[in-house]
This record gives C-alpha cells, sequence and structure tokens, in this order.
C-alpha cells in the first residue's frame, strides 16, 4: 500500500517568508510525528498528534513553528519567519498508534535564504 | 537523561565482510528499541525493532540485532555485506506514546 507521502520535496525561501510542509500519513494511522534532521543536531522530534488528543509540542524549538492536523490525517507543519537555521530536511512519520512502529515519509528538504 | 550512543560516526567494511554496529542507550526503563536506515536523499526505513521477549531479533535485508540488557545495548549485525548496505545507520528508542530518540547516526561505506 502507500507509505507516508510528504510535500514539496523541496522548498527554497528567502529569511523572512513563511512556509508550509505537508504530509500524508498512512490510512488509518492515528499517530503522526513531525521530526527535523540538520547536520549539526541529527534527527529531532518536533510535534506528536495522536488521534484526537491534544498534540504533544514540546519539541517545537520556537513559538514560529506550529502543526495541524485535519481530519486526523493530513498534517501541515507552518514555519513563520523562516532563518537560516531552520534550513533542514523534515521528515513526518505515521503509526497504528502510541509506541508503535513509525513509518517515515521521504522528508522536504528546506533551504533558507 | 534519555539518550542513545552510537559510538561509531563512520566505518567501512570489505564487501563480503561481517557487519557490527553499535548502539548504547540510557533510559529509565526498557524502551522500544529500533535501528532505521537512510540512505542518500531517502526517509528512514525500519530495518528491525525490538519490544519485548527474544533478544534477537531477525529484521529486514538480512540483518539481526541483540538487545543486551545488563549493558543497555542493541547491536545491529550482519554476517555478510554488500555494496547496497552502504548508508547511514540510526539506533532509536522510546516508549508507548512518545517521540523516538535517535543517536546520531552511524555511515557504512563498503569496499569492494
Amino acid at each position: 500500500g502507500a507509505g507516508v507521502s510528504q510535500s514539496p520535496s523541496n522548498k527554497v525561501t528567502e529569511k523572512g517568508k513563511d512556509v508550509e510542509l505537508r504530509c500524508d500519513p498512512i490510512s488509518g494511522h492515528t499517530a503522526l510525528y513531525w521530526y527535523r534532521q540538520s547536520l549539526g543536531q541529527g534527527l529531532e522530534f518536533l510535534i506528536y498528534f495522536q488521534g484526537n488528543s491534544a498534540p504533544d509540542k514540546s519539541g517545537l524549538p520556537s513559538d514560529r513553528f506550529s502543526a495541524e492536523r485535519t481530519g486526523g490525517s493530513v498534517s501541515t507543519l507552518t514555519i513563520q519567519r523562516t532563518q537560516q537555521e531552520d534550513s533542514a530536511v523534515y521528515l513526518c512519520a505515521s503509526g497504528l498508534g502510541s509506541g508503535e512502529t513509525q513509518y517515515f515519509g521521504p522528508g522536504t528538504r528546506l533551504l533558507v535564504l | 537523561a534519555q539518550s542513545v550512543t552510537q559510538p561509531d560516526i563512520h566505518i567501512t567494511v570489505s564487501e563480503g565482510a561481517s557487519l557490527e554496529l553499535r548502539c548504547n542507550y540510557s533510559y529509565g526503563a526498557t524502551p522500544y528499541l529500533f535501528w532505521y536506515v537512510q540512505s542518500p536523499g531517502q526517509g528512514l526505513q525500519l530495518l528491525l525493532k525490538y519490544f519485548s521477549g527474544d533478544t534477537l531479533v531477525q529484521g529486514i535485508k538480512g540483518f539481526e540485532a541483540e538487545f543486551k540488557r545488563s549493558q543497555s545495548s542493541f547491536n545491529l549485525r550482519k554476517p555478510s555485506v554488500h555494496w547496497s548496505d552502504a548508508a547511514e545507520y540510526f539506533c532509536a528508542i522510546n516508549q508507548a506514546g512518545t517521540a523516538l530518540i535517535f543517536g546520531k547516526g552511524t555511515t557504512l561505506s563498503v569496499s569492494s
């Protein structure tokens, strides 16, 4: 079946602009995670959605970062007023529930000029 | 603090030779344990996982890993490496309802 998909695959933006990154999880998966992968910091957790529960936002690095999940499916990660240090690969993962295996999408490579 | 350590940043192995990638963790209890592989420009693919039971787990592509509670380790092994195994390997842990905590990764190069 279809895996996790993310769009766009690449995004180049100018410092100060807002960007939206999209994640389509595997159908039926109730858990959805966003991670960021950068050279200096490795793989870092950003935010976690589980069903209709309030999301765990403990990994968001600043209030410029936000995410929503509509209808328990598609999720959008928004970065406002982008900075050069936001340049990274943003990975989305989904799973059947808390503690279950997470399946990753191909990522969105973000470059902030 | 909860953490995962992969001591080897880069390993080079000859094609056909055996491989062992090390992973140690620090956690309050026994976590769930995972190994993921990432090829250049790709997402993370799950190789294998340990939740409970038999401490030797088999994964895809001929990989296996052994959980050793006394050493807080979950090392990944493969008896004979193929050139297509060249990639970056990540060890990760979590518990139910939490995000994954990743190690910094080990880059595997395969020489002919």
